[in-house]
């Protein structure tokens, strides 16, 4: 069965570094999300993605964060100068099309601990 | 504005209990998914369940059951015969209709099953 795909699966880094966080969703999926869960909280939506271009994002992905598709199999986030509070885990997840009707399918995530 | 709401926080139960979560949720949407996630220890998401808002059967799968009340905007969660492995946060959550899919989750509950 297919599957999201992330890496690294954890990740430390000091404060004001930037990061990549890496995902490949499934194949046919043209849907990408990428969410974050502060530790013990509940997990967050950040942006969404489709056609090559950011479609929605929340009050938390500012400046800081960007994404890329700059291949056809991989979707990144890139936090360019990290902050204490950027220590989460993040999930990234992809369907097939929209309007709802496909399960998202969330990756395993990358545990990133900013230090 | 959308929103989850699992008001347990915690629940501990002894092996074998039956044990129901609860979730509310809130949305002007006519048209939209509701979702039950399973999060065990080691920190992957595992999909449980997507019920679209038109179809308010119940669904058993198993030991677990799911009940949708869209009159009181209620998709509660029932493990019967809880067994230790559902140890777990378990968070509902809602995705609108738009083509973005993006999904708000609860804050989740903490399930601890005693052996």
């Amino acid at each position: 069965e297919p599957e999201v795909t992330q890496t690294p699966s954890h990740q430390v880094t000091q404060m004001g570094q930037e990061v990549i966080l890496r995902c490949v969703p499934i194949s046919n999926h043209l849907y990408f999300y990428w969410y974050r869960q502060i530790l013990g909280q509940k997990v967050e939506f950040l942006v969404s993605f489709y056609n090559n271009e950011i479609s929605e994002k929340s009050e938390i992905f500012d400046d800081q964060f960007s994404v890329e598709r700059p291949d056809g199999s991989n979707f990144t986030l890139k936090i360019r100068s990290t902050k204490l509070e950027d220590s989460a885990m993040y999930f990234c997840a992809s369907i097939r099309g929209g309007q709802g009707k496909e399960t998202q399918y969330f990756g395993p995530g990358t545990r990133l601990l900013v230090l | 504005a959308q929103k989850v709401t699992q008001a347990q926080t915690e629940i501990s139960v002894v092996e074998k209990e039956d044990v129901t979560l609860d979730c509310v949720y809130e949305t002007r949407d006519t048209t939209y998914y509701l979702f039950w996630y399973k999060q065990p220890p080691s920190g992957e998401l595992v999909f449980l369940i997507r019920r679209n808002s038109f179809d308010e059967q119940n669904e058993i799968s198993g030991r677990y059951s799911w009940n949708f009340q869209k009159s009181t905007s209620s998709f509660n969660f029932t493990i019967t015969a809880s067994q230790v492995v559902d140890s777990a946060v378990y968070f509902c959550a809602l995705s609108d209709q738009n083509r973005d899919d993006k999904i708000i989750f609860g804050k989740g509950t903490r399930l601890h099953i005693l052996p």
